[in-house]
Formats: C-alpha cells, sequence, structure tokens
C-alpha cells in the first residue's frame, strides 16, 4: 500500500495570504488527523476527521480549518497567515476509531514572510 | 485534558549502551500509549506501543515498560546503534469517545557516539 502522500513539500508564502494543504491517507484508511510541528512547541494536534465529520479539534484560531472528501483525502486551510505559522505540517492516517496506530505523512513546510 | 511531560529532553549515550526514555501523563484513563521516533528531515514513526492491560512490551532491542499506577511509561533501547540517533516521541490519548487525537511528549533526541 502507498503511504500518506502530502502535497505540496514545501510552501513560501506571506503574511496575510492563505494557504492550503492536501493529505491523501493510506487506502482504507477513514481517519485523518492533521499536527503542527515546531522547534519549540513539539506536536500539536490540530483536527482529525472521520467520514467527512470533524471529530475532534485542537486549541487552534479559527484561521486553521479543514475538511475531508468522500475519498478520504483531507484539506487543511490556514488563513490570514501570520509569521507564527511557519512550521512543519503533518498529517496523519488511521483505520477506524480511537487510539489506533497513527501512520505520519512526509509533511508540508511551511515558511511564512 | 491530557498532558505529557517527556524527559529527558536530550540524551548522549555511547554506542552499544543502552538508553531510556520517560514519560508521565495526566489522564489515568488513557489506555494507549505510543512511542515515534523521527530521523532528521523524515516523518514521525511508530515504533513500539503498548495498551495499558500489559506492563511491558519487547520488539528486539526496543522495549516499553507501563506503570499505570504511577502514570509513566518509558521507552528502552538496548545495544545502541549510530541509526537509533533520532529523536523520540512519547504520545498518549486523551480518552474522547470516538475520536483520534494524541497528546505528545516535547521528544527527545537521542544521539548515539561511535
Amino acid at each position: 500500500k502507498a503511504g500518506v502522500t502530502q502535497t505540496p513539500r514545501y510552501l513560501i508564502k506571506t503574511r496575510g495570504q492563505q494557504v492550503t494543504l492536501s493529505c491523501s491517507p493510506i487506502s482504507g484508511h477513514r481517519s485523518v488527523s492533521w499536527y503542527q510541528q515546531t522547534p519549540g512547541q513539539g506536536l500539536q494536534f490540530l483536527f482529525e476527521y472521520f467520514s467527512e465529520t470533524q471529530r475532534n479539534k485542537g486549541n487552534f484560531p479559527g484561521r486553521f480549518s479543514g475538511r475531508q472528501f468522500s475519498n478520504s483525502r483531507s484539506e487543511m486551510n490556514v488563513s490570514t497567515l501570520e509569521l507564527g505559522d511557519s512550521a512543519l505540517y503533518l498529517c496523519a492516517s488511521s483505520s477506524t476509531g480511537s487510539n489506533e496506530k497513527l501512520f505520519f505523512g512526509s509533511g508540508t513546510q511551511l515558511s511564512v514572510l | 485534558g491530557e498532558n505529557v511531560e517527556q524527559h529527558p529532553s536530550t540524551l548522549s549515550v555511547q554506542e552499544g549502551d543502552s538508553a531510556v526514555i520517560k514519560c508521565t501523563y495526566s489522564d489515568s484513563a488513557s489506555n494507549y500509549f505510543p512511542w515515534y521516533k523521527q530521523e532528521l528531515g523524515k516523518r514521525p514513526q511508530l515504533i513500539i506501543d503498548i495498551r495499558s492491560n500489559v506492563g511491558e512490551k519487547k520488539d528486539q532491542r526496543i522495549a516499553v515498560t507501563l506503570n499505570k499506577t504511577a502514570k509513566h511509561f518509558s521507552l528502552h533501547i538496548t545495544e545502541t546503534q549510530p541509526e537509533d540517533s533520532a529523536v523520540y516521541f512519547c504520545a498518549a490519548p486523551p480518552i474522547i469517545q470516538g475520536a483520534q487525537k494524541l497528546v505528545f511528549g516535547q521528544g527527545t533526541r537521542l544521539t548515539i557516539n561511535p
């Protein structure tokens, strides 16, 4: 099976712009989670989608949003970018419910200038 | 909510020696404890996990122990090798019915010295 695929791999934006990141989970996986990784804060949970529904959300402002499509692919959107949004955004998929093994993608490295 | 503390933040050991990384968690209802390894520039990868109904699990040179009473779990790597150099993350889930969420520790940068 192909692994979790994230696109693009690198992204450079300026403050105030918006960005959309894409994640294709492992075939058959219905849960997709998003995490922000920064050197100072480690891995922070953003949100999780299952069968096109957001099941859980972390403590991030409303500028961060996401969605999941019927084929389980997910997108994450960040609007009105700030310098502090610069980070590695990782998506992870798992097969079904809670407390399952997570399989991570390689991430999208976002730089906000 | 769940809080996961991980120690140490950096660890340097001689090749062949053992390495131990410890984590504590706050939600006594947590029942799943994975460990992830992240090599430089690569994705985090699950290396071992343990569920709350067992106290120890081994997989070749790595092992995880769990003490539910004290709410801590540890990663043990024996006979360390240069390829063990990486950042290791522990994690625990808050108990949210029907949802997938992991709270990660801050990570331990392990360096194996030849």
